[in-house]
């Protein structure tokens, strides 16, 4: 598609399960993101991958976070042992270089840990 | 460290009025980008406008203007004519370089109400 693509659109999850979102980049595009909106906030910087690798991990909340782009496309941000302060939108961008460029966002995965 | 304030919760207007959104930021970057987005209620954060700090030209794209002032660290947004299909939330945010890219610092937002 000519967007990003991010599934699922909506989870549900006990607390104590683990989640794993899935992004799926602009054909071409380098960089990506992931950002953490909580309702009526603005997205907050979670990790940024340039290629494979990942450059910036500083915005994600604990250890129990963990995101990984292994081939430079698809990234899978997973979440283990859920906790209620985890219910989020869950945002992924790209862009075509790191240089400052736009960032493109999906439609986010609504995250809700009961 | 970055930060961007809105201080406009929620505005709103009747259809045809103009509205401006205002955007104040903090940095202490010589080179840095600004951007705004709109996010309807279908959750997608869709870009408008980057605007470089070297460049203080005003911008107008149809309807949407952008005053980017240095001297008082804002970016303020304006829609002329406003339209039901306006209605959004609006965010201000603010790039920084982080390892080879460059991460965004977002606002809260502003919800603007645009009725018949």
């Amino acid at each position: 598609g000519a967007g990003v693509s991010q599934s699922p659109r909506y989870k549900v999850a006990k607390r104590g399960q683990d989640v794993a979102l899935r992004c799926d980049p602009i054909s071409g595009h380098v960089s990506l993101f992931w950002y953490q909106q909580a309702l009526g906030q603005g997205p907050e910087f979670l990790t940024y991958f340039q290629n494979e690798a990942q450059l910036d991990k500083s915005g994600l909340p604990s250890d129990r976070f963990f995101a990984e782009r292994p081939e430079g496309s698809v990234s899978t941000l997973k979440i283990q042992r859920t906790q209620q302060e985890d219910s989020a939108v869950y945002l992924c961008a790209s862009s075509r270089t790191g240089d400052h460029q736009p960032q493109h966002f999906g439609d986010g995965t609504r995250l809700s840990i009961l | 460290a970055q930060k961007v304030t809105q201080a406009q919760t929620e505005i709103s207007v009747v259809e045809k009025e103009d509205v401006t959104l205002d955007c104040v930021y903090e940095t202490r970057d010589t080179t840095y980008y600004l951007f705004w987005y709109k996010q309807p209620p279908s959750g997608e954060l869709v870009f408008l406008i980057r605007r470089n700090s070297f460049d203080e030209q005003n911008e107008i794209s149809g309807r949407y203007s952008w005053n980017f002032q240095k001297s008082t660290s804002s970016f303020n947004f304006t829609i002329t004519a406003s339209q039901v299909v306006d209605s959004a939330v609006y965010f201000c945010a603010l790039s920084e370089y982080t390892g080879g890219g460059n991460k965004l610092t977002f606002g809260t937002g502003t919800q603007l109400k645009v009725e018949l």
